[in-house]
């Protein structure tokens, strides 16, 4: 497994404003997932954090709205920006340590309101 | 469409019946994994199924894996109000690195 930690653990922002959200894995893993959960619901992927290059967004998701940044093997950041009311939402971090069975291990999760 | 049909989508239920979760798909999934997460935290990893029949038990959770690795099933005995929670099935497709979610299940279990 890996111990995910999550910064903030949750945050009320104004709208207009932008949030940076940090995620720190306690070993070096390959790949780091971003996804977005209203409580009680299931996952929507935002994006795949590469290390040394950009973020793979899925579709709905664009880079201006959720920059990524990967700057090594333990870290990334995902930062919501111009907020309104609709990206009030979890947002959780994921790490795979390998590629073959694709066993996702999760962070705490960061739960933002957005007035 | 969904990718993962899962089924109930809500479940509550009394301390020590029984109850079964399915995941069902039309694609083939090379691998497939159930998670369970409770409020306030992230989505837990229970268990990975990878061979077409493949039955995997974890105390008084089994999950099974259909034989064309289209389906999935958990199958939780004698729940606790411990077993609470959202339960969430993903697959993995061969030729993507990304994960399949399953909507959830919403699990309730009162004493």
């Amino acid at each position: 497994s890996a111990v995910i930690s999550q910064k903030p653990s949750r945050d009320i922002c104004q709208r207009g404003t932008s949030l940076t959200i940090q995620c720190q894995v306690d070993s070096q893993v390959t790949m780091m997932f971003w996804y977005r959960q209203q409580p009680g619901q299931s996952l929507t992927l935002i994006a795949t954090a590469n290390q040394g290059s950009e973020a793979t967004y899925e579709s709905g998701f664009v880079i201006d709205k959720f920059p990524i940044s990967r700057p090594n093997l333990t870290f990334s950041t995902l930062t919501v920006s111009n907020m309104s009311p609709e990206d009030s939402s979890i947002y959780l971090c994921s790490v795979e340590r390998e590629t073959i069975l694709h066993e996702q291990y999760f962070g705490p999760g960061t739960r933002l309101t957005v007035t | 469409t969904q990718l993962l049909e899962q089924s109930p989508q809500f479940l509550s239920i009394q301390e020590g019946e029984n109850l079964t979760v399915y995941c069902n798909s039309s694609s083939v999934f090379s691998s497939l994994q159930w998670y369970r997460q409770e409020p306030g935290e992230g989505p837990v990893l229970l268990v990975t199924v990878v061979t077409g029949g493949e039955v995997k038990k974890l105390k008084r959770l089994t999950f099974q894996f259909g034989d064309a690795r289209k389906d999935s099933s958990l199958h939780i005995t004698a729940a606790q109000t411990g077993d609470t929670g959202l339960y969430l099935c993903a697959g993995a497709r061969e030729g993507y690195s990304t994960l399949t979610f399953g909507k959830g299940t919403m699990l309730l279990v009162s004493p």
